[in-house]
C-alpha cells in the first residue's frame, strides 16, 4: 500500500465547476505540499500545510492531521487549471518527501 | 523570488558519454534533491543532500552520482550515459528547521541519450 494516496487519478469537469482532489497518508508528517504541473511544464508549489487551511485566489487547501487527510479545492474552475496536481508529505522523522501519484485534471470550456 | 536554476533545459548525448546536470538555488536551502520523471512512473528520487558534502541515495541511484561542494549547488553526474537514462531530470530544494518552507523545483532538464 502506498503511503500517500491521491484520488481521483483522473478528473474531467466543465468550466466553472467546483473541484476537489484528495490526499490521504499513513505516516507521521511535519508538512504536506500541494504542487501543480502543467503539460510539458515545470512543477510549481501551490501550498505547504502543517495544519488548518490556506487560500490563494481560487485555490483552497485543507488538512486534518488527526484523520491524515488533505484536500485541494478549486473554485470556479477554468481550462487553464488543467494540470497534474501532486500531493507530497514530508515525514517528521527525516528529510525525505513521499509523493502521491498525482491527479490529472482536465477542465473543458 | 526563490529560484532553482538547472543548467540545461535540453540535452542530447551519446551512449557512454559523461553527463553533468547542474542545479543552483539562491535561498540558502539546506536540502536539495534530484528526481527523474518518466511517464506513468511519477517522480523518482535519485539522490538527495541535506548539507554541504552530504549525500544520500534515493530510490534509484544506480548509474548516477552527485556532488555538493557548495551549499547552493547540487550536481548530478551520469558517468556513462545509457539509453535508459533518457528522461526529464528535476532538481528541488527546501529549507528545514525553524524556517521550514515551500518546496521549489527547477524547470527541468530533458536528457535524450542516443
Amino acid at each position: 500500500k502506498n503511503e500517500v494516496e491521491q484520488s481521483p487519478q483522473n478528473l474531467t469537469a466543465q468550466e466553472g465547476e467546483f473541484i476537489t482532489i484528495n490526499c490521504s497518508y499513513s505516516v507521521g508528517i511535519s508538512a504536506l505540499h500541494w504542487l501543480q504541473q502543467h503539460p510539458g511544464g515545470g512543477i510549481v508549489s501551490l501550498f505547504m500545510l502543517s495544519s488548518g487551511k490556506k487560500k490563494h485566489g481560487r485555490l483552497i487547501a485543507t488538512i486534518n492531521i488527526q484523520e491524515k487527510h488533505s484536500s485541494l479545492h478549486i473554485t470556479a474552475s477554468h481550462p487553464r487549471d488543467s494540470a497534474v496536481y501532486i500531493c507530497a508529505v514530508r515525514e517528521d522523522s527525516n528529510y525525505q518527501l513521499i509523493w502521491g501519484a498525482g491527479t490529472k485534471l482536465i477542465i473543458k470550456p | 523570488d526563490v529560484k532553482v536554476t538547472q543548467s540545461s533545459r535540453y540535452l542530447v548525448k551519446r551512449t557512454g558519454e559523461k553527463v553533468f546536470l547542474e542545479c543552483v538555488q539562491d535561498m540558502d536551502h539546506e536540502n536539495m534533491f534530484w528526481y527523474r520523471q518518466d511517464p506513468g512512473l511519477g517522480l523518482r528520487l535519485i539522490y538527495f543532500s541535506y548539507d554541504v558534502k552530504m549525500k544520500e541515495k534515493g530510490d534509484i541511484p544506480e548509474g548516477y552520482s552527485v556532488s555538493r561542494e557548495k551549499k547552493e549547488r547540487f550536481s548530478l553526474i551520469l558517468e556513462s550515459a545509457s539509453t535508459n537514462q533518457t528522461s526529464m531530470y528535476l532538481c528541488a530544494s527546501f529549507r528545514t528547521g525553524l524556517w521550514a518552507g515551500e518546496l521549489f523545483f527547477g524547470e527541468g532538464s530533458r536528457l535524450t541519450v542516443l
